[in-house]
């Protein structure tokens, strides 16, 4: 499959805690976008990370590309019920001319 | 506000009766796609479009049509739904994504069932 595969499918923890949600993928990429959905309702953009990029941060969040192990990350620090949400990867590749592949996402539960 | 509107929201139909579902944004932008979300399936693209007049096919268009006469609007046609169709649609725009990828603006979504 080209999309990203999202590890874990499910992860629920305490409110303070770290969150770390993985995608692994198998051709090469452009750039790589995590983005966040609640329940039924639109993707919102968290943060982009391009090729040749290894690490970004956007407030609490941090992502990391490892692109020899055609892996990402995306940690959320100190985690707030409020970041209960499914958070899914998706890949720009380097022949589709800018169209995302999304991942099937990580259901995010973030007990107070 | 910068956003992406999507009308219906909600939409219940039965088998073989057309349907249209809207989409505009108001960012100027060049790209523009339409999703569907399915559980277990993830997002599937199912048509985009680079700019005005300029439409290609996602990985799951059979059954949908869409056109973009405007650069704002892109709407999605199903001219004889049926029951497989029933899913939730997203559109979203972007800058023209090029190469390199832009991030994307989504819309709210439309729960559409055919029965």
């Amino acid at each position: 499959s080209q999309q990203g595969e999202e590890d874990p499918q499910a992860l629920s923890i305490q409110e303070g805690e770290n969150a770390t949600m993985n995608c692994s993928y198998k051709t090469s990429i452009n750039n790589l976008q995590w983005y966040r959905q609640n329940s039924g309702r639109g993707l919102v953009h968290l943060i982009l990370i391009r090729s040749n990029e290894r690490e970004k941060h956007s407030g609490r969040l941090r992502v990391t590309l490892d692109t020899s192990k055609k892996s990402s990350s995306l940690l959320i620090t100190a985690s707030r019920a409020a970041d209960t949400a499914s958070y899914f990867c998706a890949l720009t590749q380097s022949n589709q001319g800018g169209k995302l592949i999304f991942g099937q996402g990580t259901e995010l539960s973030v007990k107070p | 506000e910068a956003q992406v509107t999507q009308n219906p929201r909600y939409l219940i139909t039965v088998t073989g009766k057309k349907l249209t579902v809207t989409c505009s944004q108001n960012m100027n932008h060049e790209y523009m796609s339409w999703y569907r979300q399915d559980p277990g399936l993830g997002l599937r693209q199912i048509y985009y479009s680079m700019n005005v007049e300029v439409t290609d096919k996602g990985d799951v268009p059979e059954g949908y049509k869409v056109s973009r006469k405007e650069k704002r609007n892109f709407p999605l046609i199903l001219e004889s739904p049926s029951p497989n169709q029933t899913s939730l649609y997203f559109c979203a725009s972007s800058t023209y994504a090029g190469t390199s990828g832009y991030e994307q603006y989504f819309g709210p979504g439309t729960r559409l069932t055919v029965t």
